[in-house]
């Protein structure tokens, strides 16, 4: 079936540090991919999204590139900042602009110390 | 503009008690999903609306679960009785085919504790 593998946490890394969370997918289609984050204490929130192979999301400097031939969605930023200490989610969708399901990872801690 | 809704924050009742979560989506989003989350997992689809019809409840555990979104507005999930492995968070998400699709925006759940 469809799913989403996510790397494990917690991740712990130090201010400026790069970050790296890997996410692969298997989908029976051509899934749009996302990262929601989840701050303690709040909802998720959508911090970027793909919808079709070779597209960047992009947002408040984390990046992801939607790697049909890898399967990957693997989240990136290059210098993480306290405030970056969240769960993060991938996440994927096989019915865009028709409000289907999202199916996500387990989901990666990161913990960013000063 | 308002963000999704979700009442009580936190529940905690005994095994076999009745419980009932609300929800109330962003204006204008049609489409409402239910989610729940165990601890240290990702959030799983328990039923999703279009409106006021549920096209999507094959998750939900029928036997004790129940849900409704009259006038497809507001949502209401509702556990009875509630078991000890239903100890999660529930969340509540709307979206709007009008922008764009599939962009889900969550509220900030009902953590349940069933002791």
């Amino acid at each position: 079936g469809d799913s989403v593998t996510q790397m494990e946490g917690p991740v712990t890394l130090s201010e400026e540090a790069f970050l790296t969370i890997n996410c692969t997918y298997t989908a029976t289609g051509y899934p749009s991919l996302f990262w929601y984050v989840q701050y303690p204490g709040e909802g998720l929130q959508l911090l970027l999204k793909a919808t079709k192979a070779d597209d960047k999301g992009s947002n408040k400097g984390f990046e992801a590139t939607y790697r049909k031939e890898t399967t990957s969605f693997h989240l990136e930023k290059g210098s993480v900042q306290v405030s970056d200490s969240a769960v993060y989610f991938c996440a994927l969708s096989l019915i865009y602009n028709q409000g289907g399901k999202l199916i996500f990872g387990q989901g990666t801690e990161l913990s960013v110390k000063p | 503009e308002a963000g999704v809704v979700q009442s009580p924050r936190y529940k905690i009742i005994e095994k076999k008690q009745p419980v009932a979560f609300w929800c109330n989506p962003i204006s204008g989003h049609n489409t409402l999903y239910w989610y729940l989350q165990n601890l240290g997992q990702g959030p799983e689809l328990l039923i999703r609306y279009e409106n006021e019809e549920a096209v999507d409840d094959s998750q939900l555990p029928k036997d004790r679960f129940s849900a409704e979104r009259l006038k497809g507005v507001d949502s209401t999930l509702k556990i009875q009785p509630a078991e000890l492995g239903d100890s999660a968070v529930y969340l509540c998400a709307s979206s709007s085919l009008a922008g764009g699709g599939n962009e889900q925006f969550f509220g900030p759940g009902t953590r349940l504790t069933v002791l």
